[in-house]
């Protein structure tokens, strides 16, 4: 059970470039989500999905666009890399309803744009 | 609107002593959870504490316990007999159960002294 997993790891890319970062998650989870984390920001989230088929935006959504391929994938691309999309990325997913539901993360992409 | 506070960007405490982490929110959603995550320098996010707003008493998981004060909107995370291994960042987030968005604070870095 490999819980969430992301690729790649590191990343550098010159401004204009694009790329796509993967997250596939092994727990059957119906919900995913995007964050990028910037030193004192906290985690903001870019692109989450409720449910096979569906995306809907976050707090910072410009520049970003998702795909939820399937129930375990959710893969988010970069169009047009900028300086300030130079982030770590995270990819999450958790279960439905109430209760004790918590994200579990994957390790995370540092991303650098130059 | 959802919104996380975390007042504290640095926190240091004595080896062995307690601490308290503050967090605040605000929703006017009737049925949320509050979390805890650390993040140790690693990068990893690793899951401690979940409160849900209709849960009579405070939740505890070993040396973690969260202070819940629901009419002042606080959910402060209590570590008991700090060690070297708590030396992390750590953030509170919310989860109000009309949407599937989690909310995070801006984190608290947490440095325990020997």
């Amino acid at each position: 059970n490999a819980g969430v997993t992301q690729t790649p790891k590191f990343q550098v890319l010159k401004t204009g470039q694009s790329m796509t970062l993967q997250c596939a998650q092994d727990m059957n989870h119906n919900s995913m989500y995007w964050y990028r984390q910037d030193p004192g920001m906290g985690l903001r989230l870019i692109y989450y999905s409720a449910s096979e088929g569906t995306t809907d935006k976050g707090e910072v959504p410009n520049g970003y666009n998702v795909s939820r391929l399937n129930k375990r994938e959710f893969s988010l691309r970069l169009e047009s890399a900028a300086p300030s999309q130079t982030s770590v990325y995270f990819c999450a997913s958790s279960e439905d309803g109430t209760g004790t539901y918590e994200q579990y993360f994957g390790p995370g992409t540092r991303l650098t744009v130059t | 609107a959802q919104k996380i506070t975390q007042t504290q960007p640095g926190m240091f405490v004595q080896e062995k002593e307690a601490v308290t982490l503050d967090c605040t929110y605000d929703t006017s959603d009737p049925s949320y959870g509050l979390f805890w995550y650390k993040q140790p320098s690693s990068g990893e996010m690793i899951f401690l504490i979940y409160q849900g707003s209709y849960d009579q008493q405070n939740a505890t998981e070993g040396r973690y316990s969260l202070n819940f004060q629901k009419a002042r909107k606080s959910a402060n995370l209590v570590i008991s007999a700090s060690q070297l291994g708590d030396s992390a960042m750590y953030f509170c987030a919310m989860r109000a159960y009309t949407g599937n968005q989690f909310y995070f604070g801006t984190g608290t870095s947490l440095t325990v002294i020997p």
